[in-house]
């Protein structure tokens, strides 16, 4: 049972590229999130899901966009990296029951230059 | 603006200590309130979750405590060890958040042997 299983762990890219991060989930949970994790500011969350073929934008969604074809995968994408978007991120899976915990994946470390 | 502040940054203390972490958030209308642990280079764990309607939550030597009133919630770990050196992070999800959580921004504990 892999939980919340994120591709790649690391990645280094340079300005104007572009990639794609993978979420991939085995709990079956309707929603699924991307936060990104900077020194000092905390988490801070980027866009969600309530459910397969729906997103919605979260705190700092610029610069990013995500998709939720199939309800296992949550996918991030950096059309045109900046530096900016040097951080830690990480995907999270939620159960739509109420009052339940997020479960959290080990994070991508992405570094631009 | 709704946000979560968790005071001080860092925290050490020697092994066997009782420990209180806090927590505080601006706005009383919570749905519930999450304590994690996350160590370095991973993702986050869930520890606690308190429902809004909860004062407290226990699990093992953790104990979490909310009180809406005062906007307070503290995380209690009893007869520290030095396994539970992490940072540990508080999380609300308020009222009509679809789900979304607000996170402090850590308290990262070393416990001494």
């Amino acid at each position: 049972n892999a939980g919340v299983t994120q591709t790649p762990k690391f990645r280094v890219l340079k300005t104007g590229q572009s990639m794609t991060l993978l979420c991939a989930q085995d709990m079956n949970h309707e929603y699924m999130y991307w936060y990104r994790q900077d020194p000092g500011m905390g988490l801070r969350l980027i866009h969600y899901s309530v459910g397969e073929g729906t997103t919605a934008k979260g705190e700092v969604p610029d610069g990013y966009n995500v998709s939720r074809l199939k309800k296992q995968n949550f996918l991030l994408g950096l059309e045109s990296a900046a530096p900016s978007q040097t951080s830690v991120y990480f995907c999270a899976t939620k159960s739509g029951t109420d009052n339940q915990p997020q479960h959290f994946g080990d994070g991508t470390r992405l570094s631009i230059l | 603006k709704q946000e979560v502040t968790q005071i001080p940054a860092a925290l050490s203390v020697p092994e066997g200590e009782n420990l209180v972490l806090n927590c505080s958030f601006t706005d009383s209308a919570i749905y519930n309130l999450q304590w994690f642990r996350q160590d370095p280079g991973k993702g986050l764990t869930s520890l606690l979750l308190i429902q809004s309607s909860q004062r407290e939550q226990t699990s093992g030597r953790l104990n979490a405590s909310l009180d809406k009133s005062s906007g307070r919630s503290t995380l209690y770990i009893a007869a520290s060890q030095p396994g539970d050196s992490a940072t540990y992070l508080c999380a609300v999800r308020y009222t009509g958040a679809n789900s979304k959580l607000t996170f402090g921004k850590g308290i990262t504990l070393s416990v001494r042997p």
